[in-house]
């Protein structure tokens, strides 16, 4: 079985641009997080969907924008890059999401490696 | 806001040698679960851990829950070179949004 993938690998942007990522979950998982992480930290959450429904956002900025389709598949965009948007993002999938209670562990994608010059 | 806090930052250690990362959070949490990064890689799923005083073990790895559901622990016994990477908690509490808040990292360096 295919684990979580992510496209592109790496990416150089230059500020002021717009950036799409995708994000293709493990079959059978309807449940996609999105996560920035910079170098020497642990990830930060962006965005949870499930059922193609937003379930969660963490402390980013409206440039940051998600959505996920009718295969499950999610796209992140990001408007208006900033030098401070270089990171690795990373994408994990679940199998459910859960109101209560605990998550089912998540799967991460390789991740999107973004630098803003 | 609900953040875990974890030590140490960086650990360097001979091979044979045990290491232990904490984590703690402010309020109680709901569960915990550990990840492993390898350098260049993404965080991997070690173990969850719900119930109040849990304590797991896969093969050289003990993970601890605290009974006030407030702490948790990953202790290694006699490190491998593999062992190599990053080790992440990352806290789920009841209220607030259900995503996976992680900690800075323990990154574990093992000295052949």
């Amino acid at each position: 079985d295919a684990g979580v993938t992510q496209s592109p690998t790496h990416l150089i942007k230059t500020r002021g641009q717009h950036v799409t990522l995708r994000c293709s979950p493990i079959s059978g998982h309807k449940s996609v997080s999105w996560y920035q992480q910079v170098l020497g930290q642990g990830p930060q959450f962006i965005f949870q969907y499930y059922e193609k429904e937003e379930r969660g956002r963490g402390n980013f900025p409206d440039r940051f924008s998600a959505r996920q389709f009718p295969n499950y598949s999610s796209e992140l965009n990001v408007n208006a890059l900033l030098l401070g948007d270089s990171a690795l993002y990373l994408c994990a999938s679940s199998s459910i999401w859960s109101g209560t209670g605990a998550q089912p562990e998540a799967f991460f994608g390789q991740g999107t490696r973004l630098t803003v010059v | 806001g609900q953040q875990v806090m974890q030590i140490p930052q960086y650990q360097h250690v001979q091979e044979g040698e045990d290491f232990t990362t904490y984590c703690n959070s402010s309020t109680t949490l709901s569960n915990i679960q550990w990840y492993k990064q390898r350098p260049g890689g993404h965080p991997v799923f070690l173990i969850q851990l719900v119930k109040s005083g849990e304590v797991k073990k896969q093969k050289r790895l003990t993970f601890q829950f605290g009974e006030a559901k407030k702490n948790s622990s990953l202790h290694i016994t006699a490190t491998q070179t593999t062992d190599v990477g990053t080790y992440f908690c990352a806290g789920q509490w009841d209220t607030g949004r259900r995503a996976l808040t992680f900690g800075s990292g323990t990154r574990l360096q093992v000295q052949p």
